[in-house]
């Protein structure tokens, strides 16, 4: 799977909009872009997958680069329940490769 | 059920000791995933099954780790002589099919089980 990068932490406010960004330059055409969340003492959880159009649903928004190399998850209005390590992964469309968790960003939000 | 169910959520044992980990997927998911997460780290690829057989088990780090899927459904993760670097919590996680266009699947993980060697 291509690499990401992903800054280690990020700093919100809460009910402020988060933007979460991650760089991916050496995307390839088949890979899908997911971002999965884990909140302290649980395992990750799906937030948001998209291939080459803008998403939205009820947790976020992925923006994606025009030329994929990159994208960027939006919350919308950021809660403490957000706090936790946003994770930033690709895969491929065939689906046979597993996902390749890095260190993702942690973010802490603040009352 | 509802969710990935992993047991037990903690276990704590002795370096050299024998040690099995459960996972029960979601029904209906035909793939299942392990992972193991040490402190501070991103969860690290062990091994996946697509129905019965491994279909990849690579991230096995090296023969004391072993993991069956017998009937398609509920798989066990075995550690054999346990080393205190097998401490890390481990993760379960399912999802449809994989292969044939599934790279947009979700995968749906459990809490996990906390491994602990003394």
């Amino acid at each position: 799977d291509a690499k990401t990068t992903q800054p280690n932490s990020m700093e919100s406010n809460e009910e402020e909009p988060v933007h979460l960004p991650c760089n991916h330059s050496t995307i390839s055409g088949t890979d899908y872009i997911h971002w999965y969340r884990q909140l302290p003492s649980q395992g990750p959880e799906y937030v948001i997958h998209g291939l080459t159009s803008n998403v939205n649903n009820r947790m976020a928004s992925l923006a994606i680069a025009e030329d994929r190399k990159s994208s960027t998850l939006i919350l919308h209005r950021a809660t403490l329940r957000d706090a936790a390590v946003y994770y930033c992964i690709l895969r491929d469309r065939s689906g046979y490769s597993t996902l390749t968790f890095g260190k993702g960003t942690m973010l802490l939000v603040s009352p | 059920g509802a969710g990935v169910s992993q047991t037990p959520s903690n276990k704590v044992t002795e370096k050299g000791k024998y040690v099995e980990l459960r996972c029960d997927p979601i029904s209906g998911h035909t793939a299942l995933y392990w992972y193991r997460q040490s402190l501070g780290q991103g969860p690290e690829f062990l091994i996946y099954f697509q129905g019965t057989g491994a279909a990849d088990d690579s991230g096995l780090p090296n023969d004391r780790f072993f993991a069956v899927r017998p009937e398609g459904s509920v798989s066990t993760l075995k550690i054999q002589r346990t080393e205190r670097g097998d401490s890390a919590v481990y993760l379960c996680a399912s999802s449809f099919r994989t292969g044939s266009s599934s790279g947009a699947n979700v995968l749906t993980f459990g809490a996990g089980s906390r491994l602990t060697v003394l």
